[in-house]
């Protein structure tokens, strides 16, 4: 079925990076936009960074632009996501999803989720 | 990118009808209909119940309806179910490519 699976996660020191991947399957990949959205313990969800079918355009969270760099690897049936210098507050479970319409319509709602990855930011 | 605003708990027993509300302002929920609807039980995925306001992705349960009346938009579950019980949060487009969700509702059913 349908399915996304997240990897990469772990514990980290504050300052240092990870790269997140989220593999799909069952799926045209290359025809849908793909986010991640992340859940800080006992916290709600967040939006973290959207990218297009293509991979021609990546838009970000306030709170992560200019450290996270979200990409896809359409060949891969693969996205990723970089995280540099990371803070105690980026510790939260991530999760990838999957753009509910086709090329171009990003945001109308997400309708496959990854089972999430768990990022520990601290020293 | 504030968050949107949801009221942390709702409650009702089964067969009754509940709505939660997720207001948010005029650049965001009162500007696109684009409001989705998610649902959270404890350790699992969000899972997409509303897309686009009140349209209902296909397995979901007609109990799960969805409006928007100005800057606030609203989930209501009618005939409330034991396995309606878990978080739910709200969506909305936010303008310049960007997405902002509500703070998330718990959903008891008593």
């Amino acid at each position: 079925q349908v399915q996304l699976v997240e990897s990469g996660g772990g514990v980290v020191q504050p300052g240092r990076s990870l790269r997140l991947s989220c593999v799909a399957s069952e799926f045209t990949f290359n025809n849908y936009g793909m986010h991640w959205v992340r859940q800080a313990p006992g916290k709600g969800l967040e939006w973290v960074a959207v990218i297009w079918h293509d991979g021609s355009d990546k838009y970000y969270a306030d709170s992560v632009k200019g450290r996270f760099s979200i990409s896809r690897d359409n060949s891969k049936n693969t996205l990723y996501l970089q995280m540099n210098s990371l803070r105690a507050e980026d510790t939260a479970v991530y999760y990838c999803a999957k753009c509910l319409s086709q090329r171009g319509s990003y945001y109308y709602g997400m309708d496959v989720w990854g089972q999430g990855t768990t990022v520990t930011v601290s020293s | 990118q504030s968050a949107l605003t949801q009221p942390a708990s709702v409650s009702g027993s089964p067969g009754q009808s509940i709505t939660i509300s997720c207001t948010g302002t005029s650049s965001d929920v009162g500007k696109y209909n684009l409001v989705s609807w998610y649902q959270q039980n404890p350790g699992k995925a969000p899972k997409l119940v509303i897309y686009e306001v009140s349209k209902r992705p296909s397995g979901v349960s007609n109990r799960f309806s969805g409006s928007k009346s100005g800057n606030t938009a609203s989930l209501t579950i009618s005939g409330l179910q034991a396995e309606d019980e878990a978080d739910y949060y709200c969506c909305s487009y936010a303008g310049s490519d960007t997405l902002v969700f509500g703070g998330g509702t718990k959903l008891t059913v008593l």
